[in-house]
């Protein structure tokens, strides 16, 4: 079964960069979420997008912004890198049309600033 | 805003043994709540997922429970097993809004 698809796997960039993360959900799920994990930490909400309009908002930096496309696929945007914004970021997508419907999640993208 | 605690914070047991796990929450509101493992370095892997108006579900030797009145969780697995090590995440969904809230997790390590 095709699962969430997120690229890249790795990225290594510079501060004061900026970074292009990309999310591709399972095929026909209308929901899409972004999450920041530090280094030990559990993961924390970013942003979510329900049939490409931002539906929820967490606690994403002002130097980040994401979008949703017609084709469902989402991009992390991330301008003016800074060492704490090196984490895991993972991706997940549900079909939040449907009640109680679960979350899967992409195997991540690991940025590293340096 | 919803707290999720996650008891024991790292366990160890040998193997074959039946073991439990625990997630607590503040707000009773919730939409779901998923069970995921994650080993290091890696994804979330979704395990379980209960709907609000469930008490349980299971998946092959995995069983999780939920309380909601009293805001609790539990995830039961049986006869561990070395490759059963990882760390395991507790998600809830509120009624309102997207976002799930996740817990610490519980490391597990089963030994040979």
């Amino acid at each position: 079964a095709a699962g969430v698809i997120q690229s890249p796997r790795h990225l290594i960039k510079e501060k004061r960069e900026t970074a292009t993360l990309k999310c591709y959900p399972i095929p026909r799920h209308d929901t899409v979420y972004w999450y920041q994990q530090g280094p030990g930490q559990d993961p924390q909400f970013l942003i979510s997008f329900y049939e490409k309009m931002q539906s929820d908002k967490g606690s994403i930096p002002d130097r980040f912004s994401a979008q949703q496309f017609s084709d469902y696929h989402s991009e992390l945007n991330m301008s003016s890198l800074e060492l704490g914004d090196s984490a895991l970021y993972f991706c997940a997508s549900s079909l939040r049309g449907v009640k109680n419907t679960e979350a899967f999640f992409g195997q991540g993208t690991r940025l590293t600033v340096v | 805003k919803q707290e999720v605690t996650q008891i024991p914070a790292a366990l160890s047991v040998p193997e074959g043994e039946n073991l439990v796990l625990n997630c607590s929450f503040t707000d009773s509101a919730i939409y779901n709540l998923q069970w995921f493992r994650q080993d290091p370095g890696k994804g979330l892997t979704s395990l379980l997922l209960i709907q609000s108006s469930q008490r349980e579900q299971t998946s092959g030797r995995l069983n999780a429970s939920l309380d909601k009145s009293s805001g609790r969780s539990t995830l039961y697995i049986a006869a561990s097993q070395p490759g059963d090590s990882a760390t395991y995440l507790c998600a809830v969904g509120p009624n309102s809004g997207y976002a799930l809230n996740f817990g610490k997790g519980t490391s597990l390590l089963v030994t040979p």
